[in-house]
């Protein structure tokens, strides 16, 4: 059974701090890592991606993959109220015919 | 581009009634899968479309949920008869591949649809 491990949360973090969100996977075939933001009554939507071992920037935002721990983090720097939403982690299992398996997310809240 | 277009965004049915949901895709997308969302859990996926072709269907309670993809564009999800628990936000959601990376598929969901079963 694949599985992808995250906290639940609530995580609370002041405005301008840094936020980080964490994930765990079961499977060392995982080929590559997806962050999706889910605001409340929304659809998911992508924020960044990674596939290979180390950090990956995009703004405020730095995905972290380490596959030897099969851990996979997120990164958000200078967190503003607007962040506030459940983030989910979602792992791909199968190269270009697999589909991503989610996990129950993380409930991120930044306060004023 | 457009985007993954769903509907309907609400539908409220008695239990043991069936609903459908459509989706269209975006342009170009060889890729559809059906996800169901129930609350405060991440997305499950239901069935997995290459064109026209089921890729994966493993998660399909195929005894109430079947889908279908007509000439490899729009998809629908039908429950029949629904119960209790398929009360969710059924997402549709679309790919293509991403070139240059280890094939890692890039979904872009739709608004989803919202069933409530009483």
């Amino acid at each position: 059974q694949k599985e992808v491990e995250q906290n639940s949360g609530p995580l609370s973090v002041p405005e301008g701090a840094i936020a980080s969100l964490n994930c765990t996977y079961s499977d060392r075939g995982s080929q590559s890592f997806f962050w999706y933001r889910q605001y409340s009554g929304k659809s998911p939507e992508l924020i960044m991606f990674i596939y290979s071992n180390g950090d990956k920037e995009d703004g405020r935002f730095t995905a972290q993959l380490n596959k030897a721990s099969q851990y996979v983090s997120l990164l958000i720097r200078d967190s503003q109220p607007s962040d506030s939403a459940t983030y989910l982690c979602a792992v791909n299992y199968g190269g270009s015919q697999g589909n991503l398996i989610f996990g129950k997310g993380t409930k991120l809240s930044v306060k004023p | 581009e457009a985007g993954v277009a769903q509907s309907p965004r609400y539908k409220i049915i008695e239990k043991r009634q069936s609903v459908a949901f459509w989706c269209n895709p975006i342009s170009g997308h060889a890729t559809l899968y059906w996800y169901q969302q129930i609350l405060g859990q991440g997305p499950k996926l239901l069935i997995q479309f290459q064109n026209n072709g089921v890729v994966d269907d493993s998660q399909l309670p195929k005894d109430r949920f079947s889908a279908e993809r007509l000439k490899g564009v729009d998809s629908t999800l039908k429950i029949q008869p629904a119960k209790l628990e398929d009360s969710a936000v059924y997402l549709c959601a679309s790919s293509s591949v991403f070139r240059g990376s280890s094939g890692a598929n890039v979904l872009t969901f739709g608004a989803g649809s919202r069933l409530t079963v009483l």
